[in-house]
């Protein structure tokens, strides 16, 4: 069973730049969910995806913005990249069960570094 | 808005010391609550959970129990082990909609042996 992936593991980038984080879900998961982990904090939820739409945000601006792709795997947009923007970013995945369970599988992150 | 507040960090102990993490929350309703662990060089991982009061969730020797009257959700385990070493988080969630946790700012431990 192959757990959740992330890619790129580090980048860095300068402010006013754009970045994509892209994330595989574990198999036979259908929801996917992205958090941000400033340093020394815990994650900090920005949004849901579930059959390819956003069903749930965060109090995250508009220039955070996703997708979901049709296997299920999927990307982290943020625009305008800001110095508070720097953070592990989380994908997290499970599998849709007609609730939130809370039980989600966590891949290792991706750490951006604006500069 | 919801919230969770951590014990204070780092907390070091001693190889088959008692361990308490505390974990206290704000929140509207009656949350699901977690604890989620950090292992060096992997990805968060569910430790245990309780979905109302009175519950008592358990994993890998480690409990901790739904305290409505006290809003609490303490992490305990009686024997430390040199493995358990990693970054607690506790979180909450209300089971409505997205699969939106609200966690502490987590707590670093470290057991010597």
């Amino acid at each position: 069973e192959t757990g959740v992936t992330q890619s790129p593991t580090h980048l860095i980038k300068t402010r006013g730049q754009q970045v994509t984080l892209r994330c595989s879900s574990q198999s036979g998961h259908n929801t996917v969910s992205w958090y941000q982990q400033a340093l020394g904090q815990g994650p900090q939820f920005i949004f849901q995806y579930y059959r390819e739409e956003e069903n749930g945000r965060g109090n995250f601006p508009p220039r955070f913005s996703g997708l979901q792709f049709p296997n299920y795997s999927s990307e982290l947009n943020v625009n305008a990249l800001e110095l508070d923007d720097s953070a592990l970013y989380l994908c997290a995945s499970s599998p849709h069960s007609g609730g939130a369970t809370g039980e989600l599988f966590f891949g290792e992150g991706s750490r951006l570094t604006v500069l | 808005g919801d919230s969770v507040t951590q014990m204070e960090g780092p907390v070091t102990l001693s190889e088959e010391a008692f361990l308490t993490i505390n974990c206290t929350y704000t929140a509207t309703g009656y949350p699901s609550l977690f604890w989620y662990v950090q292992y060096p060089g992997e990805g968060l991982q569910l430790l245990l959970k309780a979905t109302k009061a009175d519950d008592k969730g358990s994993n890998k020797g480690f409990e901790a129990t739904y305290r409505k009257e006290t809003t609490s959700f303490h992490l305990e385990k009686g024997s430390v082990q040199v493995s358990d070493s990693a970054v607690y988080f506790c979180a909450l969630l209300h089971a409505q909609g997205a699969q939106k946790l609200v966690f502490g700012q987590g707590t670093r431990l470290t057991i010597n042996p």
